[in-house]
């Protein structure tokens, strides 16, 4: 089966740092995806990991560790604009996305 | 155009009324996707279209969902007879399918389907 596992809502301050877990279970894997989105807007693509380990872009990081089906986003320096729904994807062998319900961050000043 | 684009971005229909849902990819992907998207729900995969291959519809919910891409490029969904459950958006994904590290899918604004 497929099962993507999120948090469904986190709260941080802003200028914090805040870390979103994600765990999956599926039955093919060709790499993991991060997208933000903000409320009534499409996705916006954030980060890839094919790889096991850290891929850094600004002040957005993604995780990934194959043999423990997890992966995380890590955000610092968060601003108001970073609330939003952040979403875990999955990509299988024949390239259709499976997504996670996503995690809703709220950013406080 | 710079990137995905959908029609209407807004549709209210009655039920049992059939619908039609266009998508325009970014020019030059071969690669076009149709998802769903319920209130509190996660992205919902519903069909992929890749070149000339058979699509895979392994994601529709039932024979009343059907799609179709012309030409390699725009792609129109058609639901008939709709269901209040239908209500969702909809959302189409493009990406090149060039190979690489990524070949990241890139989202349109979505239409937002209400059924009465």
């Amino acid at each position: 089966g497929q099962n993507i596992d999120q948090p469904t809502e986190m709260t941080a301050t802003e200028g914090a740092i805040v870390q979103i877990n994600c765990t999956y279970q599926t039955s093919g894997f060709n790499g993991l995806f991060w997208y933000q989105q903000h409320a009534g807007e499409a996705p916006t693509f954030l980060s890839y990991n094919v790889l096991d380990g850290l891929e850094e872009k600004g002040r957005f990081s993604s995780f990934l560790s194959r043999s423990k089906g997890y992966s995380y986003l890590l955000l610092k320096e968060l601003q108001m604009k970073d609330s939003a729904s952040y979403l875990c994807a999955v990509r299988s062998y024949t390239d259709k996305l499976i997504f996670g319900t996503g995690t809703r961050l709220q950013v406080f000043p | 155009g710079a990137g995905v684009s959908q029609s209407p971005s807004n549709k209210v229909t009655e039920k049992g009324k059939d619908v039609e849902l266009r998508c325009d990819p970014i020019s030059g992907h071969t690669a076009l996707y149709w998802y769903r998207q319920s209130l509190g729900q996660g992205l919902e995969f519903l069909i992929y279209f890749q070149g000339n291959s058979a699509p895979d519809k392994s994601g529709l919910p039932s024979d009343r969902f059907s799609a179709e891409r012309t030409g390699g490029s725009v792609s129109t969904l058609t639901i008939q007879r709709t269901q209040q459950e239908d209500s969702a958006v909809y959302l189409c994904a493009s990406s090149s399918r060039r190979g690489g590290d990524t070949d990241t899918q890139y989202f349109g604004p979505g239409t937002r389907l209400t059924v009465l």
